[in-house]
């Protein structure tokens, strides 16, 4: 069974810090990777994905992660951070048994301080 | 293009009872995922429906059950609720790339 490992449940930044959060899944066949965002009193959004290309991809307001095949993982980025990105942040690969059988890491909420 | 649409919003039910949630999808939308989000589980996958089938399956006991009618609107039921079961309730739905479109939830209480 497939299985993703968010390594930092909760991050605090300042504005303008660096951030990168880790993200690995297990499965080692062909995989569709995936960040999703909830804004505070939102509904879960897609940030960016990745179906095959180009290993870095670039998704909504600046954030970019990178697929390395060889480490399993998809981390995303975001040079300089705002107030604005607190969010909570998951993880999604999906795959084996099918598209829709998306798996989930269990979050890293980002808090940022002005 | 209307979003996911989940009612109720909210609910509280005591141990024992049972729930039936409603999902309707994207218009075009036919594939249907639930999700079960809790504190520190993060989304646990229930259950995917395309075309009134069950594609797939996660590991939750028999007691969670869902069904898809012919307009791709969804629904999921629990029965004998425990405790345990208080959680956010997601629906998602897809036109099965994988990206799923995320309603705003139905969250249980159970008492």
């Amino acid at each position: 069974a497939q299985s993703v490992s968010q390594h930092n449940h909760h991050v605090i930044l300042s504005e303008a810090a660096s951030l990168e959060l880790g993200c690995n899944y297990s499965y080692g066949g062909t995989v569709n990777l995936f960040w999703y965002v909830q804004y505070p009193g939102q509904h879960l959004q897609l940030l960016l994905k990745y179906f095959s290309g180009d290993p870095l991809v670039k998704g909504i307001k600046g954030f970019e992660a990178e697929f390395i095949k060889s480490k399993f993982s998809f981390n995303l980025r975001k040079p300089s951070v705002q107030w604005s990105d607190t969010a909570e942040y998951f993880c999604a690969v999906n795959g084996p048994g099918g598209y829709q059988k998306v798996t989930f890491g269990t979050g890293t909420k980002l808090q940022v301080i002005p | 293009k209307a979003g996911v649409t989940q009612t109720p919003r909210y609910l509280i039910k005591t141990r024992g009872q049972q729930v039936t949630l409603s999902c309707s999808p994207i218009s075009g939308h036919r594939s249907v995922s639930w999700y079960q989000q809790t504190p520190g589980q993060g989304l646990q996958f229930l259950f995917e429906y395309f075309s009134e089938t069950q594609r797939n399956k996660g590991n939750f006991p028999g007691r969670f059950s869902g069904r898809q009618f012919s307009n791709s609107r969804s629904e999921m039921n629990v029965s004998t609720l425990e405790l345990g079961d208080s959680a956010l309730y997601l629906c998602a739905s897809s036109v099965d790339t994988g990206e799923l479109f995320f309603g705003e939830g139905s969250r249980l209480t159970v008492l």
